[in-house]
């Protein structure tokens, strides 16, 4: 089945640096790439996605790029702020099963 | 993007009882899905609730300790049967809205359980 690791698993920026997680997958079929954002106490919040037949897309500080020769993909924060901080998930799903199957995690830490 | 609902957002439970959450969307949705998030860990899927039909799960989830309901295309409940301590984990309930192919999928708040 698909595998999907994530790194890293804790980040610590000053506010306004970039922030960088990387994630890479096992199942070349994976077509859809979301992030999500989970601040304490609440669900995760879908930040920004892309698919299979594009390689980048941006959305004002956010930026995800995929690599699908490699099977990785990644999330760009720039000029990061404090209330960036929380944990970030990437996720895989392939086919039209709407399953994600999730990264571990990333605990992003801004420090003003 | 859809509205989802979660009750309870929280609860303290006894061992060997059972809890039934639900997952309300405020539109019609063709999947819907539950989640469990294990203190501190990822999201690990449960299964697929499929409208009018028994849910899918997924490897090592059964229905005997996880039943799904979904009686129609806006409403699902998840039931945590003969709980222990190795319950307690964050549950959660996920949307794919727009009912094409790799749509967006959204969570609901979850439902904080403990078991004690």
């Amino acid at each position: 089945g698909e595998n999907v690791e994530q790194h890293p698993s804790t980040l610590s920026v000053q506010e306004g640096d970039s922030a960088v997680i990387k994630c890479t997958y096992s199942d070349s079929a994976s077509n859809y790439f979301p992030w999500y954002k989970q601040e304490l106490g609440k669900g995760p919040q879908l930040i920004i996605d892309i698919r299979s037949n594009v390689g980048e897309k941006k959305d004002q500080r956010i930026a995800v790029t995929l690599n699908k020769t490699a099977k990785h993909f990644s999330l760009h924060i720039t000029e990061t702020q404090p209330e960036d901080s929380a944990v970030y998930f990437c996720a895989v799903s392939s086919g039209n099963t709407g399953k994600l199957i999730f990264g571990q995690g990333t605990t992003l830490q801004v420090k003003p | 993007s859809a509205v989802i609902s979660q009750k309870p957002s929280r609860d303290i439970c006894q061992r060997g009882t059972s809890l039934t959450i639900q997952c309300q969307v405020d539109s019609q949705v063709t999947m819907m899905f539950w989640y469990r998030q294990q203190p501190g860990q990822s999201l690990t899927l449960i299964a697929t609730a499929n409208q009018g039909s028994e849910a899918t799960y997924e490897s090592g989830f059964v229905i005997d300790k996880f039943p799904i309901s979904r009686p129609n295309l806006t409403f699902s409940t998840l039931t945590v049967s003969n709980m222990s301590p190795e319950d307690s984990s964050i549950y959660l309930c996920s949307v794919e809205d727009g009912g094409s192919m790799n749509t967006e999928a959204f969570f609901g708040q979850g439902t904080r359980l403990t078991v004690v």
